[in-house]
């Protein structure tokens, strides 16, 4: 049962140009989402996050868009950079028993192509 | 420049064979995380616990696997005996309280087995 779904192994994009990742969801209990960022060999690091009751949050390039009523939300590189050559993966979070859970999708590998 | 250590970075070994991975969460973080990372799967959730106190292993084979810590700067994964399918990634992570400002992560233990 996965309840965060990448839909796209892997994207390429031209150095420049606006990359865009898509997750969706399927529990609406979740009440925080998050886009972490991995390099190979290194753990993931956290990039953004929005909360459920907002639907954008802007940091510097990065942008996360939350569609609630689609259970969809993205996350928007602009300009992007070959730097931003990773595995995205997509998480959401729910609150159990004092803990924050996060249920992360299978990740999608973005290419910033020069 | 805080982080999460993880050892051993990479192990290999023979099936049947007992495996432990360590993790030493940051200093002062009172939850800690342990994901396994697979192409098929992406990152799933094996266990985690708040304040030393296991909350929830459901993601983790119990006849195999087990997850302790046994003081606040050590938390283990152990798989006993081992099997090919176990060959992933384990990622450790840590965070303080329930804050949705993203978890941790460590570098990962890759586990071969063969």
């Amino acid at each position: 049962d996965q309840q965060v779904k990448q839909n796209s192994p892997s994207l390429s994009v031209q150095e420049g140009r606006i990359s865009i990742l898509n997750c969706d969801y399927t529990n609406s209990m979740f009440d925080y989402f998050l886009w972490y960022k991995k390099y190979p060999a290194e753990g993931p690091t956290f990039l953004i996050s929005i909360s459920s009751i907002k639907d954008k949050n802007e940091d510097g390039r990065f942008t996360v868009f939350l569609n609630k009523s689609a259970k969809h939300l993205s996350l928007h590189i602009v300009p992007s950079q070959p730097g931003d050559s990773a595995v995205y993966f997509c998480a959401a979070s729910s609150i159990i028993q004092g803990a924050q859970k996060l249920v992360f999708g299978q990740g999608t590998r973005l290419t910033i192509n020069p | 420049d805080a982080r999460v250590t993880q050892t051993p970075r990479d192990k290999v070994t023979e099936m049947g064979q007992e495996v432990t991975m360590r993790c030493q969460p940051i200093l002062g973080h009172n939850t800690v995380f342990w994901y396994r990372q697979t192409m098929m799967q992406g990152l799933e959730l094996l266990a985690y616990f708040r304040n030393r106190a296991p909350l929830d292993d459901s993601g983790m084979p119990k006849d195999r696997f087990s997850a302790e810590m046994p003081d606040a700067t050590l938390a283990t994964l152990k798989i006993q005996p081992s099997e090919p399918r176990d060959s992933a990634v384990y990622f450790c992570a840590s965070a303080f309280g329930e804050g949705n400002y993203g978890y941790t992560f460590g570098s990962g233990t890759r586990l071969t087995v063969v």
